[in-house]
């Protein structure tokens, strides 16, 4: 079964505007993480963001915020003030079962100058 | 501080023959995870070592495929009688002891089987 669901194959969004980036997930745990991560071509997977079940805030780190929202199981990564360096592909993951990451099927994002 | 190192970072080998891929961790993380990713795709979990200890094995894992990680440290891939779909690139990560989630990737092996 799909674990965590990324709908949008490619985004586009003009340099120094902010965009989201879809991620919905599905766990029946109670405890579990998620976390975004961004590949650009060089193929190393950088980490961005990361926020627990429990975690009442959103979690923030610099231009990167994950909208979380537990009830509907998603958990959206926003980009504020986007740079030409942020155009790569970017990968939600879940967390579970202690020790068992799954990654979405991943967002390719490119910036325009 | 260094990071995750991998070795070698391309490999083009041909079907049949058998391929060693390395993975040096960041030296205090006693977790460590091998990947697949293939094109267009997000990584696949293979492989899982806490310490020295395989805990877990994904099914996509084949007999053909073994790894190891002998004192803890480094850890070795290994798959035997290459097929050409094992071409994909194999990512090794590791994280810190308990408490802390977050995996830390190296830069990649990339295998091409002709």
């Amino acid at each position: 079964a799909q674990k965590i669901t990324q709908t949008q194959p490619g985004m586009f969004v003009q340099e120094k505007e902010a965009v989201t980036l879809d991620c919905t997930y599905d766990t029946s745990d109670q405890s579990y993480g998620l976390f975004w991560y961004k590949q650009p071509s060089s193929g190393e997977m950088i980490f961005l963001i990361y926020q627990g079940s429990y975690d009442e805030q959103n979690a923030t780190e610099g231009r990167y915020s994950l909208n979380f929202q537990k009830a509907r199981k998603s958990a959206n990564l926003v980009i504020s003030a986007s740079q030409l360096g942020d155009s790569a592909m970017y990968f939600c993951a879940i967390w579970r079962n202690f020790n068992k990451f799954y990654f979405g099927s991943g967002t390719k994002l490119n910036v325009k100058p | 501080d260094t990071g995750v190192s991998q070795d070698p970072r391309h490999k083009i080998t041909k079907r049949g023959q058998n391929v060693t891929f390395r993975c040096d961790p960041i030296s205090e993380h006693n977790r460590l995870y091998w990947y697949r990713q293939t094109l267009g795709q997000g990584p696949e979990f293979l492989t899982y070592f806490q310490n020295e200890a395989q805990l877990e094995k994904s099914r996509l894992l084949s007999d053909r495929f073994s790894a190891e990680r002998p004192k803890g440290s480094f850890s070795t891939l290994e798959i035997q009688r290459t097929e050409q779909g094992d071409s994909a690139m194999y990512l090794c990560a590791s994280s810190p002891p308990a408490g802390l989630e977050t995996q830390y990737f190296g830069p990649g092996t990339r295998l091409l089987v002709l």
